[in-house]
Formats: C-alpha cells, sequence, structure tokens
C-alpha cells in the first residue's frame, strides 16, 4: 500500500469496555511498533513485532493491553476493561528490515474513554 | 533508561525567522537520532535523520545537528514560514529498535 493505515481514526469507548485498534502496515514491512501518545506529549512505545513474533513488550502499560500480529503483516492493539486513563492517540509504524533506519507512521487511532 | 528532552516546549515567532529547537538525551549509545514533524491529528513525518557517525545532515530550509558525546541534538529551521507551523518531535534509536522520544516543541509561525 501507499502508508500505514489504521483503523477506526476515532473510537470512543465507555469505561470497562474492550477495544480493538488495527494497523496495515506498508507491505513487505518486517518491523511493526505500537506507540501511544497522551495529549501535549510525545510517543511512548509499546510494543515491536518483527513478522509474526512480539520481540519486545517491555512499554505495554498493564496486562489489559495485549497485541498481536498473527500472519506477520495486520496487527491488532487490543486493550479490555478500558480505563480513562487509556484514552491517547495510539500509533502504528511499520520499517522494511529489523533495525531499518526508518519508522514509517499511520495517522493513529484517537481512543477516547468516558 | 534513555530520557529524551526538548526545549522550549512552545515557541511562538513572526515570519522569516530564524530559530533553533534544542534535544537532549541522556545516554550516548545511540544508533542515530531522527527530527519528526507532527500535523494536528495526523501522523508523524520524518524530516532529517542522523547517524550516530555523522555530525548534521540538511534538507532544505531545515539542518539538523548532533553531538552524541554531549548528548545534544538542534533543529535549525531558516527564514520560518507559517507553514512551518506544528509541533517537532526528537527521538532516538538504541539498540532496542524502538524510538524514545521528546515532549515536542509546538511551534507557532505567525504571519
Amino acid at each position: 500500500g501507499a502508508g500505514v493505515s489504521q483503523s477506526p481514526r476515532y473510537k470512543v469507548a465507555k469505561r470497562g469496555q474492550d477495544v480493538a485498534l488495527r494497523c496495515d502496515p506498508i507491505s513487505g514491512h518486517v518491523s511493526l511498533f505500537w506507540y501511544q501518545q497522551a495529549l501535549g506529549q510525545g510517543p511512548e512505545f509499546l510494543t515491536y513485532f518483527q513478522n509474526e513474533a512480539q520481540l519486545d513488550k517491555s512499554g505495554l502499560p498493564s496486562d489489559r493491553f495485549f497485541a498481536e500480529r498473527p500472519e506477520g503483516s495486520v496487527s491488532t492493539l487490543k486493550i479490555q476493561r478500558t480505563q480513562q486513563e487509556d484514552s491517547a492517540v495510539y500509533l502504528c509504524a511499520s520499517s522494511s528490515y529489523p533495525g531499518g533506519e526508518t519508522q514509517y507512521f499511520g495517522p493513529g487511532t484517537r481512543l477516547l474513554v468516558l | 533508561k534513555q530520557e529524551v528532552t526538548q526545549i522550549p516546549a512552545a515557541l511562538s515567532v513572526p515570519e522569516g525567522e530564524n530559530l533553533v529547537l534544542n534535544c537532549s538525551f541522556t545516554d550516548s549509545a545511540i544508533y542515530n537520532l531522527q527530527w519528526f514533524r507532527q500535523d494536528p491529528g495526523k501522523g508523524l513525518t520524518s524530516l532529517l535523520l542522523i547517524q550516530s557517525s555523522q555530525r548534521e545532515q540538511t534538507s532544505g530550509r531545515l539542518n539538523a545537528s548532533l553531538d552524541k558525546s554531549s548528548g545534544r541534538s538542534t533543529l535549525y529551521i531558516a527564514a520560518s514560514q507559517p507553514g512551518d507551523s506544528a509541533t517537532y518531535l526528537c527521538a532516538v534509536k538504541d539498540a532496542g529498535n524502538m524510538l524514545t522520544f521528546g515532549g515536542g516543541t509546538r511551534l507557532m509561525v505567525k504571519p
């Protein structure tokens, strides 16, 4: 594809609901990253995939956060029992090879938990 | 743990001014440093990438420098224009592959 795409672009959830955020990386890109960006802050790393393998999940803030990339392409970030502090923009990025210099970012999903 | 700081947090200048954005990082063992631009509601656009062995990179009116030993980078924007208004983010890449970002500088260039 032309770039990294994410869906939905906006999501409003009631506290306690589960949400699923989708990322379609650039075709053929091996590495995929998820970042969380709170309002007025810089993005913070959540997790990293190389193909289907989740190599680093040290940034996931709690066990309510779960990410998968079962076929090494599309990835889903799932948040269970959402809380107000989960409100943020969730950014996905991909790069062409492990350690690739440039990460290409999607437009993000803006999550608001009421 | 790597920490990245950007100063100032916000900046408002009249059109035409030259300006400097600052970035500092605590661990000098980086692979590269990257400057991004973020427009409201949009993703990040890479502006310049400096390898750890390099001192600076230039693209058009933008020039980024890197002093790895002191943990500092600057982004110089010449002859600023209203279209330069955005948030500028500095990020470093280390052995873990992920990027560590600063908090950003929100730039407003007034016509």
